[in-house]
């Protein structure tokens, strides 16, 4: 139990653009969902805290406007890069708590994200 | 002072070696330890998670609690090459935070 998946797990775009990122929850329903972002060789760096049906929460430093965030169902929670550009070619993991009080995270696959 | 301090290696040890993998932390509301491994290019996949201070077994792998001392560890018994990969710790606060360590890349060589 407790599968993750990320859709696209790849992909390429012009700069400018929009991507969507898709993190679902295929097993268990999520309350929470969280979105990280990861450079090579380097730690998970949390973005934002994704609570169904209510706004995301940003961590310092990251856009909210550039990078949203729609947790609209309780096993399916979007991340759309906007107007992307090539610094924010990077890899994007999510992950999802099964319930709010003890539980761990459990991660998505990943999405790489390279922006021309 | 970072919560969660992890070595970031590279640790090479030759296969069929007992390996230690460490973090120390500096919250002691910390309730929650989890441990993961990161293979290239994939996500994390939680390999231990465990409650309080204590020991808790899982095949070769070992993770141990030690709250008074804010430090917790992770023993692979008979390590493999398959076992080469970065090993995340993290902890639970309150609300759902948590907390990560840098990570430590490991090497078994065959």
């Amino acid at each position: 139990g407790a599968v993750v998946s990320q859709h696209p797990s790849w992909v390429i775009c012009k700069s400018g653009t929009s991507v969507k990122i898709e993190c679902r929850s295929l097993d268990f329903q999520a309350t929470t969902m969280f979105w990280y972002r990861q450079f090579p060789k380097q730690s998970l760096m949390l973005m934002a805290t994704s609570n169904e049906g209510s706004k995301a929460t940003y961590e310092q430093g990251v856009e909210k406007d550039k990078f949203l965030i729609n947790h609209a169902s309780l096993t399916l929670s979007t991340l759309t890069v906007t107007s992307a550009h090539p610094e924010d070619s990077s890899f994007y993991i999510c992950s999802a708590v099964r319930d709010r009080g003890a539980d761990t995270q459990y991660f998505g696959p990943g999405t790489r994200l390279t922006v021309l | 002072q970072k919560e969660v301090e992890q070595d970031p290696g590279p640790l090479s040890v030759p296969e069929g070696a007992i390996v230690s993998l460490n973090c120390t932390y500096s919250n002691s509301a910390f309730q929650y330890f989890m441990w993961y491994r990161q293979y290239s290019r994939k996500g994390p996949e939680l390999l231990m998670y465990t409650y309080s201070s204590g020991n808790k077994e899982d095949g070769r792998f070992t993770a141990q609690v030690d709250k008074s001392s804010k430090y917790i560890s992770l023993f692979i018994r008979d390590s493999q090459p398959s076992d080469s990969a970065t090993y995340l710790c993290a902890m639970q606060g309150n609300f759902n935070k948590f907390y990560f360590g840098s990570g430590t890349k490991l090497n078994v060589k065959p």
